[in-house]
């Protein structure tokens, strides 16, 4: 079975605070994705990464950055953290960037931010 | 270019009788199709996907979906709804090699 873990499952940050969410699979999967989740948007995606220190921009990137060091780990890092920020953040893992191949899910970080 | 429209933001049925959540796509290649749910507090889960094979996808835990192409649709449906249902239900399309569009979901509340 594919597992997608998620390093925090729930977190609290001050406004200004850098946020690191670590995100890890154990397939050898070689697309990542993080998205948001918030009530009545479904997930709007952050940023996916395709490769080693390849990254591309989703939809909402502003205020995000994104780093991937090694082939399973894929990290989500807020700059400086602002309450709007505050959401679910899902990690995602699949075979192929899109077309038949379905994503793996981690079980989420909530984070909220004062 | 794709989307999802996912019809109803919440769909209530009771116990035992069938459950229906609609999906509406669009795609400007032949599309996979795809459906997950969310139970609270959990990721993701994988219940079916349409991957241009047979029309009428089955799934885990009793759902199928019917791919329509001329209605642009993929509902997902349930003859008889269980408690441990309720959940929330995501549509997602990728077109060509596209990454997923996720619809807004629908929240699935089963009553007694």
């Amino acid at each position: 079975d594919v597992k997608v873990t998620q390093s925090s499952r729930y977190l609290v940050k001050r406004t200004g605070e850098k946020v690191f969410l670590e995100c890890v699979q154990d397939m050898d999967h070689e697309n990542m994705f993080w998205y948001r989740q918030d009530p009545g948007l479904g997930l709007r995606l952050i940023y996916f990464s395709y490769d080693v220190k390849m990254k591309e921009k989703g939809d909402i990137p502003e205020g995000y950055s994104v780093s991937r060091e090694k082939k399973e780990r894929f990290s989500l890092i807020l700059e400086s953290a602002s309450t709007n920020q505050t959401s679910m953040y899902l990690c995602a893992s699949s075979l192929e960037a899109g077309g038949t191949y379905e994503q793996y899910f981690g079980p989420g970080t909530r984070l909220t931010v004062t | 270019a794709q989307s999802v429209t996912q019809l109803d933001s919440h769909v209530s049925v009771s116990e035992g009788t069938p459950v229906l959540l609609r999906c509406n796509y669009s795609s400007s290649y032949s599309p996979s199709l795809f459906w997950y749910v969310q139970h609270p507090n959990k990721g993701l889960q994988l219940l079916l996907k349409y991957t241009s094979a047979a029309t009428l996808v089955k799934g885990i835990n009793g759902f199928e979906a019917e791919f329509k192409k001329s209605e642009t649709s993929f509902h997902l449906t349930k003859p008889s709804a269980h408690m441990s249902d309720a959940a929330e239900y995501f549509c997602a399309v990728s077109g060509g090699s596209y990454i997923p569009t996720f619809g807004r979901g629908t929240s699935l509340i089963v009553h007694p």
